[in-house]
C-alpha cells in the first residue's frame, strides 16, 4: 500500500480563489511529521509547511494552511487567494521512524498534484 | 544564506558510462539526502549522509553510491548507466537532527539523460 496518496493528479483554480489539495497517509506510528513541498517547472522543491502528529493546532504559513485530521489520516493543503505563481506540482510527504537498516527518519513522498491557476 | 547548490545542472551520458553529481548543502547543514525523480516512479529516496556516514538508504542497486566530505558536501555516483537512470536527481540538506521536524531543503536538481 502507498504510504502517501494524493488522489488529484491535476487541479484547476481561478486566481484569487482558495484551493484544497488532498493528501492521505498510511502509518502505524504514533509519531510522524507531514510536509508539503511545491515544485515549479524549474525543478527545485520548495518547502511550504510542516505538521507534527502531536500538534494540536493546524499549521499555517502565510497563505498556506494544513487541514490536519489525524483520525482520518489526512493532511490537506489549503492555499488561500491563489496567485498565478502558485501554478506548480505540489507534493505531500511523511517523515516516520526508521525501519530496519536505517538509523534516521525517512521522508516518503506522494505522487503529487499539478495545480494550475487560471487568470 | 545561500541555498543548496547542485552541479552540473544538466548531463548527457551514454549507456555504460558512469557519472558523478555534486551537492553543496546550506551552510551549517550536516545532512544530505539524495532523491531520484522520474515521471513513472515519482520521487524515490536514494540515501542520506550525515557526518560523512551513510545513515539511511533506499532500495536502489549498488550501482548507485554516494559519499560525504568533511565540509558536508556530497557526491553521488552512478556506474554502468542504464537508460532507466534518466531522471532528475535532487539533493536536499538539513540540520541533521534525528527528530521528525528536521526539514529538508532542496537544490535545483541535476537532470541526467542517458542515451
Amino acid at each position: 500500500a502507498q504510504k502517501i496518496t494524493q488522489t488529484q493528479p491535476g487541479m484547476f483554480v481561478q486566481e484569487k480563489e482558495a484551493v484544497t489539495l488532498d493528501c492521505t497517509y498510511d502509518t502505524s506510528d504514533q509519531s510522524y511529521g507531514l510536509f508539503w513541498y511545491k515544485q515549479p517547472s524549474s525543478g527545485e522543491m520548495i518547502f511550504l509547511i510542516y505538521q507534527g502528529s502531536y500538534d494540536e493546532q493546524n499549521a499555517t504559513e502565510g497563505r498556506y494552511s494544513l487541514n490536519f485530521q489525524k483520525a482520518r489520516k489526512s493532511a490537506n493543503l489549503v492555499i488561500s487567494a491563489s496567485q498565478l505563481g502558485d501554478s506548480a506540482m505540489y507534493f505531500c510527504a511523511m517523515r516516520e521512524a526508521p525501519n530496519s537498516g536505517g538509523s534516521n527518519y525517512k521522508l516518503t513522498f506522494g505522487k503529487g498534484t499539478l495545480l494550475t491557476v487560471n487568470p | 544564506k545561500a541555498g543548496v547548490t547542485q552541479t552540473p545542472r544538466y548531463l548527457i551520458k551514454t549507456r555504460g558510462q558512469q557519472v558523478t553529481l555534486s551537492c553543496s548543502p546550506i551552510s551549517g547543514h550536516r545532512s544530505v539526502s539524495w532523491y531520484q525523480q522520474t515521471p513513472g516512479q515519482g520521487l524515490q529516496f536514494l540515501f542520506e549522509y550525515f557526518s560523512e556516514t551513510q545513515r539511511n538508504k533506499g532500495n536502489f542497486p549498488g550501482r548507485f553510491s554516494g559519499r560525504q566530505f568533511s565540509n558536508s558536501r556530497s557526491e553521488m555516483n552512478v556506474s554502468t548507466l542504464e537508460l532507466g537512470d534518466s531522471a532528475l536527481y535532487l539533493c536536499a540538506s538539513s540540520l541533521g537532527g534525528t527528530g521528525l521536524t528536521d526539514t529538508q531543503y532542496f537544490g535545483p536538481g541535476t537532470r541526467l539523460t542517458v542515451l
